[in-house]
């Protein structure tokens, strides 16, 4: 079983909508847990970190349930440039471990 | 604040070639520096990290190497490049326990 999974998409929505994007781990140890989002031929940049309370960060929600080992973001009001590729990460000990990411195409 | 430099930007070597890419960062000591690979559309493979100077460890047995120099160095070789070595090299640094990882640009290495 892979350290983190995701549905690698692509999810194609109209500006304005909503969509979520769902991330399982496996490592029940793991600490703590990011959003990345990353365009084409870029780095990878931080979206936001995942609390245990849930976060909110403007139109972008983070949760996460341990129990599960789940890991969630939600993006309202989608906009154009939400297009991109998001990346769950869970961090195990000194290494952090990379979804392959799900895809979001924002169509006009 | 805390930057990260990585160069070059793109690299075009041919097979059996050598190679050294290098990553520095500014505004911190002693981070957790790491190098990834991607391949195109792919996911982040992680191919060396470092938690001090001169402390290497590698999840993926292969041709590369790394090494640490100094304690913001982080530098990515091969004796001989492979076709198989191409891909999008990132570096990486993270300052703290149960920080985030920050990215640099990037290197886009091709092999002919």
């Amino acid at each position: 079983r892979k350290e983190v999974e995701q549905d690698p998409g692509p999810f194609n929505v109209p500006e304005g909508a909503t969509v979520a994007f769902n991330c399982t781990y496996s490592n029940s140890a793991s600490q703590s847990f990011f959003w990345y989002r990353q365009d084409c031929r870029k780095e990878p940049k931080l979206l936001m970190s995942v609390y245990s309370s849930g976060n909110e960060d403007g139109r972008f929600t983070a949760q996460l349930n341990r129990a599960s080992q789940y890991i969630s973001l939600l993006i309202r009001d989608s906009k154009l440039s939400d297009s991109a590729t998001y990346l769950c990460v869970v961090l195990s000990g000194y290494a952090l471990n990379f979804g392959k990411g799900t895809s979001l195409l924002v169509t006009p | 604040s805390q930057t990260i430099h990585q160069w070059p930007a793109t690299l075009v070597q041919p097979v059996g070639s050598p190679l050294s890419l290098e990553c520095t960062v500014e505004g911190t000591s002693n981070p957790n520096l790491y190098w990834y690979r991607q391949a195109a559309g792919r996911g982040l493979q992680l191919l060396f990290y470092s938690v001090g100077i001169g402390q290497i460890s590698s999840e993926v047995p292969q041709n590369l190497s790394a090494s640490r120099p100094q304690d913001r160095q982080f530098i990515l070789s091969s004796k001989k490049l492979l076709l198989s070595d191409s891909g999008f090299y990132l570096c990486a640094w993270r300052d703290g326990y149960n920080q985030p990882q920050h990215f640099g640009d990037g290197t886009r290495l091709s092999i002919l």
